[in-house]
């Protein structure tokens, strides 16, 4: 079981500049989350999605999307980046009522 | 505002010691309450979770003691070994373990010295 893969595992992009950010969830898993972290700081929960939809959304703008694909995988998208959006981005995925399992981030750089 | 207020910053133990990292939570609406360690440059991993319903929950070298009351819950890690050194997040939610957003509290750093 791979657990939760995503990609890539660092980026540098510049200011403005559009990004997209990859999650493939464990096997048999529905459910998946993206958070921001920034460095020293926990995880704030950025959406969720399930069945495609998404399902909660947290306290960001809406620079900020998301997808859900039919194969549950999942894309973050961020738009007309900031230098505060520099952060690692994690993916947890899960099926209903169980555990959250985090992939290991992607680390974006923004200049 | 849903938070989680989490405490030392920074905690140094010697081998063998106990650890004990603190949080504390504003919504009574939350009935989930992990605690996750996170290595650098690695995602968080969960350690161990408790719900409400219990004020006690041990696996292995690891505690969560859970005070509904006052609010509170805690983690204790005892024989600390160096290979618990990392970073360690409390957090809560409400609707489930996986199924709702986690809120987290800001970490603490724990060192293990030998």
């Amino acid at each position: 079981d791979a657990g939760v893969t995503q990609s890539p595992t660092h980026l540098i992009k510049t200011r403005g500049q559009q990004v997209t950010l990859r999650c493939s969830p464990k096997s048999g898993h529905d459910t998946v989350s993206w958070y921001q972290q920034a460095l020293g700081q926990g995880p704030q929960f950025i959406f969720q999605y399930y069945e495609e939809e998404e399902r909660q959304r947290g306290n960001f703008p809406d620079r900020f999307s998301g997808h859900q694909f039919p194969n549950y995988s999942s894309e973050l998208n961020v738009n007309a980046l900031l230098l505060g959006d520099s952060a690692l981005y994690l993916c947890a995925s899960s099926l209903m009522n169980t555990e959250a399992f985090f992939g290991q981030g992607t680390r974006l750089t923004v200049v | 505002q849903q938070q989680v207020k989490q405490s030392p910053q920074s905690l140094i133990v010697q081998k063998g010691g106990i650890s004990i990292i603190n949080c504390a939570y504003e919504n009574t609406a939350f009935d989930y309450f992990p605690w996750y360690q996170q290595f650098p440059g690695k995602g968080p991993a969960l350690l161990i979770a408790i719900r409400p319903d219990v004020s006690e929950k041990k696996e292995g070298r690891f505690t969560i003691s859970f005070n509904k009351s006052a609010k509170q819950f805690s983690l204790h890690i005892m024989d600390s070994q160096p290979g618990d050194s990392a970073t360690y997040f409390c957090a809560a939610s409400n609707g489930g373990a996986g199924s709702y957003q986690l809120t987290f509290g800001k970490g603490t750093k724990l060192s293990v010295i030998p």
